[in-house]
């Protein structure tokens, strides 16, 4: 079974563009949840999707978003780039719904950079 | 969010067992304990879970303080290859998504 795929892996992007990165989770995944990692901030919680809904949310600006596609496939969006927002943006599947065991499966992330 | 706390940093030697500390406690009565680790350059793995009573697989153990306030993530027989971030986080009613700390950074000397 094929991992938890994200595209770009890396990304160039001055400021005030915007970006769209994409997650293709385990087939058979309906939850897809979005982290960013910083150096200073460590790793954070961007949302989290199941069924096309967005079901929880972290603690960001509204210029980060993301939608979920009836296939599970995600995408988020960040839009007018930040300084502060290069870091690596990691996807994780799980298999199922609301669960405190379910294992998440990351994927090997996307490196953006904002110059 | 219920919080966890580690040590930054442990060195280890090769082929030589790892008890990775983590303290919680304010964990509730619902939290599952969860150890995920960070490689250098990938997304982090699950490692091991645990409710109550020790845990074993393949990769780990768990073990779980009878008052559940502490927890140790035990690696056998550490090699080169387990070097890495490990993370030890609760999941809980209300508390469902992955919340990490910055998690323990183990070095193993060959």
């Amino acid at each position: 079974k094929a991992g938890v795929t994200q595209t770009p892996r890396y990304l160039i992007k001055t400021r005030g563009q915007q970006v769209t990165l994409s997650c293709s989770p385990i087939s058979g995944h309906r939850s897809v949840s979005w982290y960013q990692q910083t150096p200073g901030q460590g790793l954070q919680f961007l949302f989290e999707y199941f069924s096309e809904t967005q079901r929880n949310k972290g603690n960001f600006p509204g210029r980060f978003s993301g939608r979920q596609f009836s296939n599970s496939r995600s995408e988020m969006n960040v839009s007018t780039l930040e300084l502060g927002d290069s870091a690596l943006y990691l996807c994780a599947s799980t298999p199922r719904g609301r669960t405190f065991t379910d294992t998440q499966y990351f994927g090997p992330g996307t490196r953006l950079t904002v110059l | 969010d219920a919080k966890t706390t580690q040590p930054n940093s442990m060195e280890s030697n090769e082929e030589e067992p790892v008890h990775l500390p983590c303290n919680h406690s304010t964990i509730s009565g619902t939290d599952y304990i969860h150890w995920y680790r960070q490689l250098p350059s990938q997304g982090p793995e699950y490692v091991i879970h645990g409710l109550t009573s020790n845990v074993n697989n393949r990769m780990a153990s768990l073990a779980i303080a009878e008052d559940r306030k502490s927890s140790t993530l035990i690696l056998h027989r550490a090699t080169l290859r387990d070097a890495a971030v490990y993370y030890c986080i609760l999941r809980g009613f209300g508390n469902e998504k992955l919340t990490f700390g910055t998690g323990t950074r183990l070095t193993i000397i060959p």
